[in-house]
């Protein structure tokens, strides 16, 4: 059974940069048939997809064109897990945060979710 | 605004049948294979139905989904009361540089 664990601050400053951080169980982070997500809820923006890290003999990353220019996802094998930065932020950024492993099509396993919000 | 059109409420009273539309476009729907998800705020949302119409491990099969074309539905048989719940599609869009994308909800209520 696949298990994603979420952790990170729930309040970030304006302009600040968000860091949450998925550990995972049941799975590895360098799986060759798996993709790590990062997704968002708001009231405003639904369900939003934030981008992904996956490793098929190298590491590769796609982003949303929305907030490719502020966001990082990295995998760390050592603590299999993956985390997500995102620079910049504003209210706008204000959301539930899930993690989510990919695997074909589908997006099957998902983290509890963490409110970030942004404020000062 | 979501990419997915779903409608933000629907209700049954128990052992009702129930059918949440979810709409897209061909570059997304049209093109891939979708997903229905149930969600309880504060918890990690539940695969129901993946590639259209699997049912994983687990899930019952008063859960159904079905797709036509750039439309995709999902079906409760049987209504129980446990089954109030936020329900989503979603699916991979191939347009720009490809994304997931989801509707935007639909809140049912077990009469």
């Amino acid at each position: 059974q696949v298990q994603l664990q979420q952790s990170g601050p729930g309040l970030v400053k304006p302009s600040q940069t968000l860091s949450l951080t998925c550990a995972i169980s049941g799975d590895s982070v360098s799986s060759n048939s798996a993709a790590w997500n990062w997704i968002r809820q708001s009231p405003s923006r639904g369900l939003e997809w934030l981008g992904r890290t996956y490793y098929r003999s190298k590491w590769f990353n796609d982003y949303a064109v929305s907030v490719k220019s502020r966001i990082t996802i990295n995998p760390d094998t050592s603590k299999n897990q993956f985390s997500l930065q995102l620079n910049s932020v504003t209210p706008e950024d204000t959301a539930v945060y899930f993690c989510a492993r990919e695997v074909g099509a589908d997006l099957d396993y998902w983290g509890q979710g963490t409110l970030v919000t942004v404020s000062s | 605004q979501s990419v997915l059109t779903q409608p933000p409420s629907a209700s049954g009273t128990p052992g009702q049948r129930v059918t949440i539309s979810c709409s897209g476009s061909s570059s997304n729907i049209g093109s891939n294979p979708v997903n229905w998800y149930q969600h309880l705020p504060g918890t990690a949302p539940k695969l129901l139905i993946y590639s259209n119409n699997q049912r994983p491990s687990g899930v019952p099969d008063r859960f159904s989904g079905s797709k036509s074309g750039t439309s995709a539905s999902l079906a409760i048989s049987g209504l129980q009361s446990e089954d109030e719940a936020d329900y989503y599609c979603a699916t991979w869009d191939d347009s720009l540089n490809g994304s997931w994308v989801f509707g935007g909800g639909t809140k049912l209520t077990v009469l």
